[in-house]
C-alpha cells in the first residue's frame, strides 16, 4: 500500500468514448503528477499540480484533460483517444514540488484503446 | 535528451549474485533517485542521493553518484528472486520553478532461483 490509489486498474474504451481516470492520495501531499508509461519507453510526465493549481502541461494533446478539485484527488478525463494512447497511466504525489522529494506512485490504470 | 539512461537494458543473474545497474544523465541535478517497478505495479522509491553525496546505503542497496561524470550506479547485493523487477534512475533537476524527475527506460532485472 503506497498511499496512492488509482481507479480503475484496467480500462478498455473505443476511440469515441469519454472516460475518466481517478487518483486519490492519503499522504497529505501537496503535489500530484500524471505520467504515461508506454512499452520500453521512458516515463513521460504529462501534468503537474501543486495545491490544486496546474504548473505543467507537458505538450499533452487536448484529448487529455486533467482536473484537481483538491490536494487529495486528481482526475484525467479522456475523450476521443487514439490507439497510440494505449499505455499505463501512473499517478504520483510528493510532499511538495520543490526540494529533495521522493514521489509516491499508484499502481496505474492500464488503458487500451480499441 | 536530458533523461536518465540506464545500462544495461536487461540483466539476468542467479540468486545470491550481485546486480549492478548504471545510469548516465546530461544536466546538473539536485539529487538522483532510484525506483523499482514490479510487473503490473507502480514505481516504488528506493533511495535518494543528493548531489553533494558520493555514496549511500539502504539495506542490500548501495548507490554511488559521480557528478563530474554525470553517472550513478545501483548495486543490489546477495540478490533474491523477489528482486526481479525493472529499475529506473531519475535525475532530479530544477526546471520551470519546480523539481522534475526525468526517468529513463529502465533496466529489467531477472533473478533466477
Amino acid at each position: 500500500e503506497t498511499g496512492v490509489t488509482q481507479t480503475p486498474r484496467h480500462l478498455v474504451m473505443g476511440m469515441t468514448n469519454k472516460k475518466s481516470l481517478k487518483c486519490e492520495q492519503h499522504l497529505g501531499h501537496n503535489a500530484m503528477y500524471w505520467y504515461k508509461q508506454s512499452a520500453k519507453k521512458p516515463l513521460e510526465l504529462m501534468f503537474v499540480y501543486s495545491l490544486e493549481e496546474r504548473v505543467e502541461n507537458n505538450s499533452v494533446p487536448s484529448r487529455f484533460s486533467p482536473e484537481c478539485p483538491n490536494s487529495s484527488h486528481l482526475f484525467l478525463h479522456l475523450h476521443t483517444l487514439q490507439p497510440e494512447d494505449s499505455a499505463l497511466y501512473l499517478c504520483a504525489s510528493s510532499v511538495r514540488l520543490v526540494g529533495n522529494q521522493p514521489q509516491h506512485f499508484g499502481d496505474g490504470t492500464r488503458l487500451s484503446i480499441l | 535528451s536530458q533523461q536518465g539512461e540506464e545500462d544495461p537494458q536487461a540483466l539476468s543473474i542467479q540468486e545470491g549474485e550481485n546486480a549492478t545497474m548504471n545510469c548516465s544523465y546530461k544536466t546538473s541535478i539536485n539529487n538522483l533517485q532510484w525506483y523499482r517497478q514490479n510487473s503490473g505495479r507502480g514505481l516504488v522509491h528506493l533511495i535518494l542521493i543528493r548531489s553533494n553525496e558520493r555514496e549511500k546505503h539502504s539495506g542490500r542497496l548501495r548507490v554511488t553518484l559521480d557528478t563530474s561524470k554525470k553517472s550513478s550506479s545501483l548495486l543490489i547485493t546477495a540478490s533474491r528472486a523477489a528482486d526481479t523487477a525493472s529499475y529506473f534512475c531519475a535525475p532530479d533537476m530544477f526546471s520551470g520553478g519546480y523539481n522534475k524527475l526525468i526517468f529513463g527506460a529502465g533496466t529489467r532485472l531477472a533473478v533466477h532461483p
